[in-house]
């Protein structure tokens, strides 16, 4: 069962575009939701991330909009850029017994951003 | 710091042979997290360990997976006998809390 789930599998954005990534969820104990970045041959990084009691996170030209009570929440890549071109996942924390907590991440969107 | 330190970065094994793949995590992380990535079940959290101690192994997909953290700054994961189908990139991930995770470049397996 696909706890977070993600859309679209693959964007192709021109250089200057808008670049969208959409992420829906179940779990309303979810609380914290960050994206990461990964390039090819490389591990994910981290890249932003926002929490429930937001619904509006930006850094640079990235920015998270987060909608509560429809349990979304999608990043937006203003004025997308060739070097932006990498497979994007979303992630939700889930909690666990105990007090700790783990990521569930998205299936990844790849995303080609061309000149 | 250098960063999350995987090895091998690349491995080729046949069917049946006792795979080790190693992480040295970030000085002073307490959290130490061992992901699967595939391009059918995407991004896979196998185990996860807080101050060397298992804390949730749900993800291990069988017996053949093993993990073990004998100090601060080593993890090993085996796979005793591999098989094709554990063919994958196996990710270690450190943070110094479970929600800001440093990924190491990623050990890819391929087993024949």
């Amino acid at each position: 069962q696909q706890q977070v789930k993600q859309s679209p599998q693959s964007l192709i954005v021109q250089k200057g575009g808008i670049s969208i990534i959409n992420c829906a969820y179940e779990n309303t104990a979810f609380d914290y939701f960050p994206w990461y970045q990964q390039f090819p041959g490389k591990g994910p990084a981290l890249l932003i991330a926002i929490r429930p009691d937001v619904s509006e996170k930006k850094e640079g030209r990235f920015t998270i909009s987060f909608n509560k009570s429809a349990k979304q929440f999608s990043l937006h890549i203003m004025d997308s850029q060739p070097g932006d071109s990498a497979t994007y996942f979303c992630a939700a924390s889930d909690k666990l017994s105990g007090g700790y907590n783990k990521l569930i991440f998205g299936a990844g969107t790849r995303l080609a951003v061309h000149p | 710091d250098a960063g999350v330190i995987q090895s091998p970065r690349h491995e080729v094994t046949e069917m049946g042979q006792e795979v080790t793949l190693r992480c040295k995590p970030i000085s002073g992380h307490d959290y130490l997290f061992w992901y699967r990535q595939t391009m059918m079940r995407g991004l896979e959290l196998l185990i996860y360990f807080n101050n060397n101690v298992p804390i949730d192994d749900s993800g291990m997909p069988e017996d053949r997976f093993s993990a073990k953290m004998p100090n601060a700054s080593f993890s090993t994961l085996k796979i005793q006998p591999s098989e094709p189908r554990d063919s994958a990139v196996y990710f270690c991930a450190s943070s110094f809390w479970p929600e800001t995770q440093y990924f190491g470049p990623g050990t890819r397996l391929l087993v024949l």
